[in-house]
């Protein structure tokens, strides 16, 4: 079974750019996750989906992210314009169902932005 | 609201030796999940271990066992017999039934020494 892919794995860009970010979760997978994790820290949840729905939101900083689920299938996160601040691994994960009352999350190898 | 704390940033033990990882949570949920979830240098998150917050019996996966302390909010990871490979950044983590939502705490950088 294909596992979560996600691309570009590495990213530099200068602050102002703007960056995006794919993933493909697990087929059949009818939630996506996306995290961003900052070095030495725990992964922060910035958005879920269910299908195309999202179900939570709440930690996107809505002025520069956003995201989209086209079809209820693979993901697009992007950055515009890019603080320093982003600079980080954006994790991508999916779930059979709603989450953890199917089963776990499975993760991609992540995606890692280095704003200059 | 659900938060997750963990507060050994690092630690470290010797190969065949038992260690414990701490961690406590919140949630105002009355359904939930928690989870420890390895994440080796430069790898992939993978879950270790998983427990239902209505099941009283502690889970355990192989050399992987849990202490769940529901009226304390405690859930810690037991590793037995480490290995080598078990040199990794743990997570714990809290998980809503109803949402789905799942929330991780800050990491513990473990160090299994030869």
């Amino acid at each position: 079974e294909a596992g979560v892919a996600q691309s570009p794995r590495y990213k530099i860009i200068e602050k102002r750019q703007s960056v995006a970010f794919w993933c493909n979760p697990i087929s059949g997978h009818a939630t996506l996750y996306w995290y961003q994790q900052i070095l030495g820290q725990g992964p922060k949840l910035l958005i879920q989906f269910q299908n195309n729905g999202v179900v939570d939101d709440s930690q996107l900083p809505k002025d520069r992210f956003s995201a989209e689920r086209l079809k209820g299938v693979d993901s697009t996160l992007k950055i515009q314009p890019a603080k320093l601040e982003d600079s980080a691994v954006y994790l991508c994960a999916s779930s059979l169902g709603q989450g953890v009352v199917t089963g776990e999350l499975f993760f991609g190898e992540g995606s890692r932005l280095t704003v200059l | 609201a659900q938060t997750v704390t963990q507060s050994q940033p690092e630690m470290s033990v010797q190969e065949a030796e038992t260690v414990t990882l701490s961690c406590t949570y919140d949630t105002s949920e009355n359904n939930y999940y928690l989870f420890w979830y390895k994440q080796p240098p430069s790898r992939q998150m993978i879950l270790v271990i998983r427990q239902e917050a209505y099941k009283q019996q502690n889970a355990t996966e192989n050399r992987f066992s849990v202490n769940f302390q529901k009226a304390a909010k405690s859930f810690s990871l037991k590793i037995s017999d480490s290995q080598l490979g078990d040199t990794a950044m743990y997570f714990c983590a809290s998980g809503s039934s109803n949402t789905g939502k799942l929330i991780f705490g800050q990491g513990t950088t473990l160090q299994v020494k030869p």
